[in-house]
């Protein structure tokens, strides 16, 4: 059974770019949801996406937006880079939006804006 | 506004003995709670889950104590391993509007268990 995978790994890009990420889900797993965790804090939650549609958001900018595909697969989009985006992003996927379902994460990507 | 907290930034304990992490809380709908590990350069793994209706819940080595009136978890780790250190968060399950939930995390708390 395949785990959930994300790419790339590390990312450096410059203050205004735009950013793309990708998460591959678990296999049978129809919710993901997208984490940010910056230096020293805890992962804060961006939005989730069930079945394609958009489940519930954060507190996040409109700048931050993400789409789920027919596979379950998923991508966080983040537009205007600010030097403050610099984080780990951390998806995580579920087999279903249980409210008590356990999540299961990737190893994130390390996001740098330079 | 942080939630979900833990205020013991790290610990560090002697192999074999009881390790114990804490957490407090401040928002009363919270009513699920669960314990993640995280070593470097991984993302986080379950560790073990309480129901606000239960007051404790033992998972092998790990048991998770939950004091509702006082806002307060914490895991008990016995006997704590060198394969226990990493960072361990804390979180809170919460309801969201489309119907799925999303976790809010306390800020970590670093293990290191010493030979």
């Amino acid at each position: 059974e395949t785990g959930v995978t994300q790419s790339p790994t590390h990312l450096i890009k410059t203050r205004g770019q735009q950013v793309t990420l990708r998460c591959s889900s678990q296999s049978g797993h129809n919710t993901v949801s997208w984490y940010q965790q910056a230096l020293g804090q805890g992962p804060q939650f961006i939005f989730q996406y069930y079945r394609e549609e958009e489940n519930g958001r954060g507190n996040f900018p409109p700048r931050f937006s993400g789409l789920q595909f027919p596979n379950y697969s998923s991508e966080l989009n983040v537009n205007a880079l600010e030097l403050d985006d610099s984080a780990l992003y951390l998806c995580a996927s579920s087999p279903n939006r249980d409210r008590n379902e356990k999540l299961f994460f990737g190893s994130g990507t390390q996001l740098s804006v330079l | 506004d942080q939630q979900v907290k833990q205020n013991s930034p790290s610990l560090s304990v002697q192999e074999g003995r009881i390790s114990i992490l804490n957490c407090d809380y401040t928002n009363s709908m919270f009513d699920y709670f669960l314990w993640y590990k995280k070593y470097p350069a991984e993302g986080p793994t379950f560790l073990i889950s309480i129901s606000s209706i239960k007051d404790k819940n033992e998972d092998g080595r790990f048991t998770v104590f939950l004091n509702k009136s006082a806002k307060h978890l914490s895991l008990h780790i016995v006997p704590s391993q060198p394969g226990d250190s990493a960072v361990y968060f804390c979180a809170a399950s919460g309801i969201l509007t489309g119907g799925g939930n999303k976790l809010t995390f306390g800020t970590g708390t670093q293990l290191k268990v010493e030979l």
